[in-house]
C-alpha cells in the first residue's frame, strides 16, 4: 500500500511557541491531504483538508489562524500549530488519498504526539 | 451528532475464532466505507473498504458486509490471531475517500 510519513513523531514545546509538522506521501502524489487530531480514547477528528496549490478547508470549530496548513507540493503538506498552548497537546495525524485496487483510499501517517508544557 | 457509531467499545475473542466488529451510520449519503486498524501512538492502517454498490468485500481473513437498508456494516476476521489485537475504526465518506467520518473505535483483544 501507499506510504505516508510524518515528522517529527514526537515533540515537546513550551507554551507560546510554534510547532511545524510535516506530512509526506512517499511513493505517490497526493493532491489532497487531510489533518486529524485524536484525543486520548477518542476518535479521529478531521481538522482540515489540504489541497495542493490552494487554501486549506477547515472544519467547523477549527481556528485557521492557529492551525496553519501549507500544501506546497504534491507530496508535502505542513501543519503549523502557532502559539501552542497546553490544550493543543494531542496526537496529530495526516492522511493522503491514494489508489488501492482501483479505488481511492486514505492512507495515514504514523502520527505526531505534541505535548505543550 | 455522531454520524458513525461503534457501540461496542471493546471485544474479546479467543484465538482461532471469528471476530465480528459492528458499525452503524445515520447519513444515507455515505457511499464508501472503510475499516482501519490502529495501535497506540501510531496512525491507522487501512484494512478493507466497500462501496455502497456492493454488500460484501473479502480480502484474505477480512470480510466487510454492508447492509444499506439497516445502515449497518460489519467486519469479520477469521480466524482471529493475537496480532489482530488493536483498536478498529470504521469510517464513512461521500464521494470516495474524501472527508472521512470515523466511529469511536472498538478495542479488539484476541486471547490465546
Amino acid at each position: 500500500g501507499a506510504v505516508v510519513s510524518q515528522h517529527p513523531s514526537r515533540v515537546i514545546c513550551k507554551s507560546g511557541t510554534s510547532v511545524k509538522i510535516e506530512c509526506r506521501s512517499l511513493d505517490f502524489q497526493a493532491t489532497t491531504m487531510f489533518w486529524y487530531r485524536q484525543f486520548p480514547k477518542q476518535s479521529l477528528m478531521l481538522m482540515a483538508t489540504s489541497n495542493e496549490g490552494s487554501k486549506a478547508t477547515y472544519e467547523q470549530g477549527v481556528e485557521k489562524d492557529k492551525f496553519l496548513i501549507n500544501h506546497a507540493s504534491l507530496t508535502l503538506s505542513t501543519l503549523t500549530v502557532t502559539s501552542a498552548h497546553p490544550e493543543d497537546s494531542s496526537f496529530y495525524i495526516c492522511s493522503a488519498t491514494g489508489l488501492a485496487g482501483g479505488q481511492e483510499t486514505q492512507y495515514f501517517g504514523p502520527g505526531t504526539r505534541l505535548l505543550v508544557l | 451528532d455522531q454520524q458513525v457509531k461503534q457501540n461496542s467499545p471493546s471485544l474479546s475473542v479467543q484465538e482461532g475464532r471469528i471476530s465480528i466488529l459492528n458499525c452503524d451510520y445515520t447519513n444515507s449519503m455515505f457511499d464508501y466505507f472503510l475499516w482501519y486498524k490502529k495501535y497506540p501512538a501510531e496512525g491507522p492502517t487501512f484494512l478493507i473498504s466497500i462501496s455502497s454498490i456492493k454488500d460484501k468485500n473479502e480480502d484474505g481473513r477480512f470480510t466487510v458486509f454492508l447492509n444499506k437498508s439497516a445502515k449497518h456494516l460489519s467486519l469479520h476476521i477469521v480466524p482471529s490471531q493475537p496480532g489482530d489485537s488493536a483498536v478498529y475504526f470504521c469510517a464513512a465518506a461521500t464521494q470516495g475517500a474524501q472527508k472521512l467520518v470515523f466511529g469511536q473505535g472498538t478495542r479488539l483483544t484476541i486471547n490465546p
